[in-house]
């Protein structure tokens, strides 16, 4: 089983925000990156640390750590973000477990 | 610009071995580290391990560890997974990532994290008799 938990899927209407959380204790210590991955192709990264969008990402995403849990938001949800979204994060032994990935619908 | 090319789909029976290559270009390869993950068939992602190209240091998932071997090849900015003992279970796809580790001191807590920054395509495992 995995060491962080997120939500498996969630749906949201075309233009409005959407929350997509992922819990573990590793949360407390190290920040989490987050990846998109569409049907058929690799992921790509969408997020990572504190707040850190990558170039080409648009600043519709964002992200936030509160305690066990990190979260990536989208304001303003665009038909192209549908798709799986993974965290991943440091563990206490030094490996780097994924999520179990949240669908995300875009209404 | 950064591009991880990885080699051609695999056929192995149970048992065998297979070794999975991923060539960089677009960057110092030795200056950042590999990580290996998989997806198995209509699953989620699952993290296998990580090489640094600098030191070679590596760490495993412990579902591979005794199985897995990851190497680097500095002189053609190549990483490889040779995986052993293949089960059923290995049948996946495993994509090859350039990594790299940030400390984050902008906050009042200071964290580490991981970026996989670039993936190879893919290459897909298959495991049967």
């Amino acid at each position: 089983s995995s060491e962080l938990t997120q939500d498996p899927a969630v749906s949201v209407a075309l233009g409005q925000t959407v929350r997509m959380t992922c819990q573990g204790d590793s949360l407390r210590n190290y920040y989490a990156s987050w990846y998109q991955q569409k049907p058929g192709q690799a992921p790509v990264l969408v997020m990572s640390g504190k707040n850190n969008r990558p170039s080409g990402i648009p600043d519709r995403f964002s992200g936030s750590t509160s305690g066990n849990t990190a979260s990536l938001t989208i304001t303003g949800a665009q038909a192209e973000d549908e798709g799986d979204y993974y965290c991943n994060c440091r563990d206490g032994s030094g490996h780097h477990p994924f999520g179990g990935g949240t669908k995300l619908t875009v209404l | 610009q950064v591009q991880l090319v990885q080699s051609g789909r695999e056929a192995k029976k149970p048992g065998a071995s297979v070794k999975v290559s991923c060539r960089a270009s677009g960057y110092t390869f030795s200056h950042f580290g590999i990580t290996w993950v998989r997806q198995a068939p209509g699953q989620g992602l699952e993290w296998v391990g990580w090489i640094s190209a600098y030191s070679g240091d590596t760490s495993y998932a412990q579902k591979v560890q005794g199985r897995a071997t990851m190497t680097t090849d500095t002189s053609t900015s190549t990483a490889y997974l040779d995986l052993r003992g293949l089960r059923s279970d290995d049948t996946a796809v495993y994509y090859c990532a350039k990594s790299q580790d940030y400390f984050d001191t902008s906050g009042p807590s200071p964290k580490g994290f991981r970026r996989l920054e670039a993936w190879g395509q893919g290459t897909l495992v298959t495991v049967s008799s």
